[in-house]
């Protein structure tokens, strides 16, 4: 049983680019949620999918968006890259339990 | 959300039982107590969750008192691969997990 995939594993862009982000949740689950880590800090909630609507948002801007679909995978895309967005970003599926299970992140590197 | 507070830092040996105590002065009647662990380069992972006095599983046990103002998060004989930033997390919310800076703790030889 594959648990929680994340692509790509590392990246690199460019400020003011566009990226997308992906995750597969661990079979089984079917909400996924997204955070961010920058380097040092615990991860940060940015927000939370469940039947293919945002459930719920952390203080993160609205260039922040993201997606799921059917198959319940997700995708978090970031508009006009800033530098203070280079972090990894972690994906977490569950079934609406308090026990999320982690991705092992996308490293994201903003020049 | 209930803030916690936990110490930056524990040093340790292979063998030891290490402790890690977390703060947590106003937590609510309907607040769990959750702690996760983090190895570099890798998302955390859930460890133990308790409501109140204690809680054991396979890999940790988690002391909480009767004011649950506190909780204890012990690992028993600790080995280098033990070595990891520890999170300690209070809340009722099923939506978001809200993680503080953590505690890195080294286990030496």
């Amino acid at each position: 049983d594959a648990g929680v995939t994340q692509s790509p594993t590392h990246l690199i862009k460019t400020r003011g680019q566009q990226v997308t982000l992906r995750c597969s949740p661990k079979s089984g689950h079917d909400t996924v949620s997204w955070y961010q880590q920058a380097l040092g800090q615990g991860p940060q909630f940015i927000f939370q999918y469940y039947e293919e609507e945002e459930r719920q948002r952390g203080n993160f801007p609205d260039r922040f968006s993201g997606h799921q679909f059917p198959n319940y995978s997700s995708e978090l895309n970031v508009n006009a890259l800033l530098l203070g967005d280079s972090a990894l970003y972690l994906c977490a599926s569950s079934r609406s339990t308090y026990e999320q299970y982690f991705g092992p992140g996308t490293r994201l590197t903003v020049t | 959300l209930a803030k916690t507070t936990q110490p930056i830092s524990m040093d340790s040996y292979e063998g030891q039982e290490v402790n890690i105590t977390c703060s947590h002065n106003n937590i609510a009647t309907n607040d769990y107590i959750t702690w996760y662990q983090q190895f570099p380069s890798q998302g955390p992972r859930f460890i133990i969750q308790g409501y109140k006095t204690k809680v054991t599983n396979e890999v940790a046990s988690l002391f909480i008192p009767a004011d649950r103002k506190s909780s204890t998060l012990s690992l028993p004989r600790v080995s280098l691969s033990d070595t990891a930033v520890y999170y300690c997390l209070v809340g009722d919310d099923d939506y978001k997990l809200s993680f503080g800076a953590g505690t890195t703790v080294t286990v030496r030889a």
